[in-house]
């Protein structure tokens, strides 16, 4: 079956340092792969995606992410976070139904993220 | 931001009775999701909809139903509401394959 897993609950960095949210996948063919963010009592934002082609892939708020084909991970990274990084932080993955034609998208179960000032 | 419109944004109702969701959508994609989020699990898929009246379960389907009439309307409905469906809501569309879904603002559901 297919799932996503990121392997960190909870992460705390301050503010200024690097990032890096770890997500793996198990799936059968490649795969569709996102990151979404979600700020407190908010929807989820999509940050970034990666369907083919360049392995690394930029995203909005300085955020890029580098799909691994051979580790099975779609880490996202950030060289420097600002407070307002502070979320929660989703990897999802598309996923084939043969039944319908269509691709779901399957979920991780986030990664929280706190930045000290 | 894609028109997405969920209602009501918060209900609070007791264990037993029907409960139904709405989810609006003004962009005309054909794919909807609705989700449930709870602490340690993420998001997981409960129904979604390829078109209109044609829908399929998702991992935890059990004691929910829904129905699509038209393209811009996704219902969810828990048909007697147990403590365990005390959880945030959200409805999600889609263009189609291989397109990131856009997300609603949730419902905070809480069955007492």
């Amino acid at each position: 079956a297919q799932s996503v897993t990121q392997p960190d609950i909870h992460i705390t960095v301050s503010e200024g340092a690097s990032l890096e949210l770890r997500c793996n996948y198990s799936y059968g063919a490649t795969p569709y792969l996102f990151w979404y963010v979600q700020s407190p009592g908010q929807g989820l934002q999509l940050l970034l995606k990666y369907f083919s082609g360049d392995t690394l892939v930029q995203g909005i708020k300085g955020f890029e992410a580098e799909f691994k084909r051979s580790q099975s991970s779609f880490n996202l990274r950030k060289p420097s976070v600002h407070w307002s990084d502070a979320a929660e932080y989703f990897c999802a993955v598309g996923v084939w139904s043969m039944k319908t034609s269509y691709d779901k998208v399957i979920f991780g179960p986030g990664t929280s993220l706190s930045v000290i000032p | 931001d894609a028109g997405i419109t969920q209602s009501p944004r918060h209900k609070v109702t007791e264990t037993g009775t029907p409960v139904t969701l709405r989810c609006h959508q003004t962009e005309n994609h054909r794919y909807m999701y609705w989700y449930r989020q709870d602490p340690g699990h993420g998001l997981r898929l409960i129904h979604y909809s390829y078109g209109v009246k044609d829908t399929d379960k998702g991992e935890v389907s059990d004691g929910y139903s829904v129905s699509r009439s038209k393209t811009e309307d996704f219902l969810l409905t828990l048909e007697s509401a147990t403590s365990s469906q005390t959880s945030v809501y959200f409805c999600a569309i889609s263009g189609g394959q291989g397109i990131e879904a856009f997300f609603g603002q949730g419902t905070r559901l809480t069955v007492v």
